[in-house]
């Protein structure tokens, strides 16, 4: 099993709900993508990490998401008191060079918020 | 700020059509990565193939192929003798060399028939 990996596949919470994702990337590759994709449209950036430093987190919606990369491997987004608009597929991805290499993408999170 | 846009929302052919799924771009950098991904029925994004603004030449990969023009700033992909398997949403997506997020497009559903 060499690609990256999330867990969980599905997570259903409650609103006000706090949830963790988790992404394990491929082995070696040193940045991580956290991506949002709503139903029917493309991935929408969240944050990047290289090594364990968070370099853009521009993409976060609000304060309730965070993620970190603590020891520049796996990474965990986080959000807080989730909210029905949180509902969404999110993808993490890594590469093996910040610039111009391909991003590789693991099976997503879906996430449903009732 | 990078933008994609993909026009088609929807494509339905019969096997073994061809079929091309349009992309342009705009980006404000001399220097930026076109890519197109894959993203089947189980939702994982496959990476199909990466473009550099300084290389224009076409490419070429089987049943696939590449037409990358800045004159227009497109990069279309095109689909030989389509097949069923082939059925999925297909993203263009663009990173510069200053950032490194994808910018994605919202996709194109491609349905190939029997």
């Amino acid at each position: 099993g060499a690609g990256v990996s999330q867990s969980p596949r599905y997570k259903v919470a409650k609103r006000g709900q706090d949830v963790a994702l988790r992404c394990d990337p491929i082995s070696g590759h040193v940045s991580l993508f956290w991506y949002q994709q709503a139903l029917g449209q493309g991935p929408e950036f969240l944050t990047y990490f290289q090594n364990e430093a968070q370099l853009d987190k521009s993409g976060l919606p609000s304060d309730r998401f965070f993620a970190e990369r603590p020891e520049g491997s796996v990474s965990t987004l986080k959000i807080q008191r989730t909210q029905q608009e949180d509902s969404a597929v999110y993808l993490c991805a890594s590469s093996s060079r910040t610039l111009s290499y391909e991003q590789y993408f693991g099976p997503g999170t879906r996430l449903t918020v009732t | 700020a990078q933008k994609v846009t993909q026009a088609q929302t929807e494509i339905s052919v019969v096997e073994k059509e061809d079929v091309t799924l349009d992309c342009v771009y705009e980006t404000r950098d001399t220097t930026y990565y076109l890519f197109w991904y894959k993203q089947p029925p189980s939702g994982e994004l496959v990476f199909l193939i990466r473009r550099n603004s300084f290389d224009e030449q076409n490419e070429i990969s089987g049943r696939y192929s590449w037409n990358f023009q800045k004159s227009t700033s497109s990069f279309n992909f095109t689909i030989t003798a389509s097949q069923v398997v082939d059925s999925a949403v297909y993203f263009c997506a663009t990173k510069t060399g200053a950032n490194s997020k994808l910018t994605f497009g919202k996709g194109i559903t491609l349905s190939v028939r029997p």
